[in-house]
């Protein structure tokens, strides 16, 4: 499974784009990107996932370069709700679906 | 869209007792996983519930401490067997399968487990 390296911690305020990058430089060719995010004495949400270039939904975007070796979730206009651990994971591409989770970005979104 | 649910949602035990955590889903998925998520840490794979046959255990992780069962396509159990203070922790199962996205993981809610 390929390791993943992203921020401990990010703070932001209210109505601003937070942007966490992840490096995951032994990302295999079959591989997906994945983000969830978990809040306290939750299970972890999915957010977006994605394999190469640009990805959007209703809650974020994901970019991706072409050598896949980082990718960046850039969630727009923050709000106190945000506030939350964000894991970045690579994996899934092979049968197993197995998926590593590294510590992840707790991000603070303050008013 | 399908939900997941655990039981239970917590609970406080005895140390040298065992608990059996169940997630249930309401929808056939392909694949069944069960996390452990120790106070302030990640999510670390104990183990993929095989339908109809064995486990499969990460390292680190055994059957005799953490046996697992997976009798169809929608139901699994977890059991945390012998339990110590060590065991305290938040027990997640997750599905591959729910939905047209394939390949994505989803996850149930947690039992928070207390050992005292």
């Amino acid at each position: 499974l390929a390791k993943t390296t992203q921020p401990i911690s990010m703070d932001s305020y209210e109505g601003q784009e937070v942007n966490i990058t992840c490096s995951h430089n032994n990302i295999a060719t079959n591989d997906y990107i994945t983000w969830y995010q978990q809040f306290p004495s939750q299970g972890p949400r999915f957010i977006i996932q994605g394999y190469k270039t640009k990805v959007t939904n209703e809650v974020a975007s994901l970019f991706i370069p072409a050598d896949r070796k980082s990718s960046t979730l850039s969630l727009p206009r923050v709000s106190l709700s945000d506030t939350a651990v964000y894991y970045c994971l690579v994996g899934g591409g092979s049968n197993d679906y197995k998926l590593s989770f590294g510590a992840g970005t707790t991000v603070t979104v303050r008013a | 869209s399908a939900v997941i649910s655990q039981k239970p949602s917590r609970d406080i035990c005895q140390r040298g007792t065992s608990l059996t955590i169940q997630c249930q889903v309401d929808s056939q998925v392909t694949m069944m996983f069960w996390y452990r998520q120790q106070p302030g840490q990640s999510l670390t794979l104990i183990a993929t519930a095989n339908q109809g046959s064995e486990a499969t255990y990460e390292s680190g992780f055994v059957i005799d401490k953490f046996p697992i069962s997976r009798p169809n396509l929608t139901f699994s159990t977890l059991t945390v067997s012998n339990m110590s203070p060590e065991d305290s922790s938040i027990y997640l199962c997750s599905v591959v399968g729910l939905d047209y996205r394939s390949d994505t993981q989803y996850f149930g809610p947690g039992t928070r487990l207390t050992v005292l």
